[in-house]
C-alpha cells in the first residue's frame, strides 16, 4: 500500500514570497490533516478535511495560510505572503472514515523562510 | 481537549524495558489514547492505541489503569533504532487531538 505522498520534501524561498505545498493521502482515506512542526516541538494541527469540507481549522493564520482538498482526494496547502517564522516542516496525513484516530503521516516538507 | 504530560526526556540502554508514562487528568469517556514514534527527519508513525487495560502488539505494549487518568507506553528490549521522540495522544476521531513536544527517549549502546 503506497503511503501519503508529499511534494517538494525541501523548499527555500525569501520572506513575503508564497509557496504551495501538495498532499496526495493514502487511497481511500477520507479524512486529511495538515500539521506544521518547528523544530524541537510536536506537530501542531493546522486543519483537518473530512472528504470535501473542513472539519477544524481553527489554528490555521487564515490570513496567510489556506488550504483546499480537491475533489476529496489530493490537498494543497498553500502561504501567502510567508514569513520568517514560518520556517517549519509541514506534515500531511491520512486517515480512514472508520478509524478512531489512527494518522498516517507522509515525510514532510522542510520549509525554510530568509 | 484533554491534556496531556509526558517526561521531555528519558535515557535508556540497549536491551533494556522501557516504559514511558503519560498523564491524561481530564480524559472524556469517549477519547481514546494513542501512541506515535517520531524519527529525525520523517512524519510521526502510529505506534499503539488503547481504550482501557492492557494493549499489545508486535511492537509495543500499552497499559491502562482504570481511571485511565495515565497510561504508560512501554517498549521491551529497545535497540539503538528505537531512539526517537514518542508522542502521546488523547481524543476522539481525531478532532481533538493535540500533539505535544513528546519525550525524547536516547538509547545507548
Amino acid at each position: 500500500e503506497a503511503g501519503v505522498a508529499q511534494s517538494p520534501r525541501y523548499k527555500i524561498i525569501e520572506k513575503r514570497q508564497s509557496v504551495a505545498f501538495w498532499c496526495n493521502p493514502i487511497s481511500g482515506h477520507a479524512t486529511l490533516y495538515w500539521y506544521q512542526q518547528i523544530l524541537g516541538q510536536g506537530p501542531k494541527l493546522l486543519i483537518q478535511f473530512q472528504n470535501n469540507g473542513v472539519v477544524d481549522d481553527s489554528q490555521l493564520p487564515k490570513d496567510r495560510f489556506s488550504a483546499e482538498r480537491l475533489k476529496g482526494v489530493d490537498s494543497t496547502l498553500k502561504i501567502q505572503p510567508a514569513k520568517l517564522e514560518d520556517s517549519a516542516v509541514y506534515l500531511c496525513a491520512s486517515g480512514p472514515e472508520d478509524s478512531t484516530d489512527t494518522q498516517y503521516f507522509g515525510p514532510g516538507t522542510r520549509l525554510t523562510v530568509l | 481537549l484533554a491534556k496531556t504530560t509526558q517526561p521531555i526526556s528519558m535515557d535508556s540502554y540497549e536491551g533494556q524495558e522501557v516504559n514511558i508514562t503519560c498523564s491524561h487528568n481530564n480524559i472524556a469517556t469517549n477519547d481514546y489514547i494513542t501512541w506515535y514514534q517520531q524519527f529525525p527527519s520523517q512524519g510521526p508513525r502510529f505506534i499503539i492505541q488503547g481504550y482501557k487495560t492492557k494493549v499489545t502488539n508486535e511492537v509495543a505494549s500499552l497499559f491502562i489503569p482504570a481511571d485511565r487518568k495515565s497510561s504508560t507506553l512501554s517498549l521491551p528490549r529497545v535497540s539503538l533504532s528505537d531512539t526517537a521522540v514518542y508522542y502521546c495522544l488523547v481524543g476522539d476521531m481525531a478532532n481533538d487531538m493535540r500533539f505535544g513536544a513528546g519525550t525524547r527517549l536516547t538509547v545507548k549502546p
